[in-house]
């Protein structure tokens, strides 16, 4: 069991420019998560996959942010024109399929600053 | 927004001491996970405790679980300076198709003295 791998763990970009970030579930794994984090805070809610179809957006994924899950493995979470208040920690997570009760594991997380 | 909160926001204790978190919420649950994250990593997952159920053990670990209060702890017990970190309670709410979506508290920070 190889754990959530996220990439890269640390991303300084300027104002204005985009970013994409890579998760890797665990192999096992057909639900995938992305959380922000800001400091201080909890993780927030993003976005969910069931395989490759993303069912569920939060409010807080503007039209800046896209997430994509090809072929229901790795996910990628993108964001254009990036602002300053994007600065945060973009945590993946990912579980099985079954009932309400499955542990939900994260990986390290993506370091964002925006310049 | 914040669906738990955690009390105290910050907790400091001498090695060997027992850390009890606590843990509300709003509105009812299908379960409550807590967990562990160091400073700048990610968060390492701790216990699992459903709806049904009203306390699990995991090693030093002790959570309890009151539907009737919607209130949950997470006692660590003797504690080490390892277990220094910010602790988290989410709750995967009730209702609707459950896809495991957390909505989490701000966390307690424990600090543990040696």
């Amino acid at each position: 069991d190889t754990g959530v791998s996220q990439d890269p763990r640390h991303k300084i970009t300027k104002r204005g420019q985009n970013v994409t970030f890579r998760c890797d579930p665990i192999s096992e794994h057909n639900r995938l998560y992305w959380y922000r984090q800001t400091l201080g805070q909890g993780p927030e809610f993003l976005t969910y996959f069931q395989n490759e179809a993303q069912l569920e957006k939060s409010r807080l994924l503007s039209d800046r942010f896209s997430a994509e899950r090809p072929k229901g493995s790795f996910s990628t979470l993108e964001i254009q024109r990036t602002e300053q208040g994007d600065s945060a920690m973009y945590l993946c997570a990912s579980s099985r399929r079954g009932y309400s009760g499955n542990t939900i594991y994260f990986g390290e997380g993506s370091w964002l600053t925006v310049v | 927004s914040q669906q738990g909160e955690e009390d105290p926001q910050a907790l400091s204790i001498q090695e060997g001491e027992n850390a009890t978190m606590n843990c509300s919420y709003k509105t009812s649950i299908n379960n409550l996970q807590w967990y562990r994250q160091n400073s700048g990593r990610g968060l390492v997952h701790l216990i699992l405790i459903r709806s049904n159920e009203r306390e699990k053990h995991s090693g030093r670990l002790r959570v309890t679980l009151d539907t009737s209060k919607k209130s949950s702890s997470l006692l660590i017990t003797a504690s080490r300076a390892a277990d220094t970190a910010s602790y988290f309670c989410a709750t995967d709410l009730a209702g609707g198709t459950s896809y495991g979506k957390l909505t989490f508290g701000q966390g307690t920070i424990l600090t543990v003295h040696p």
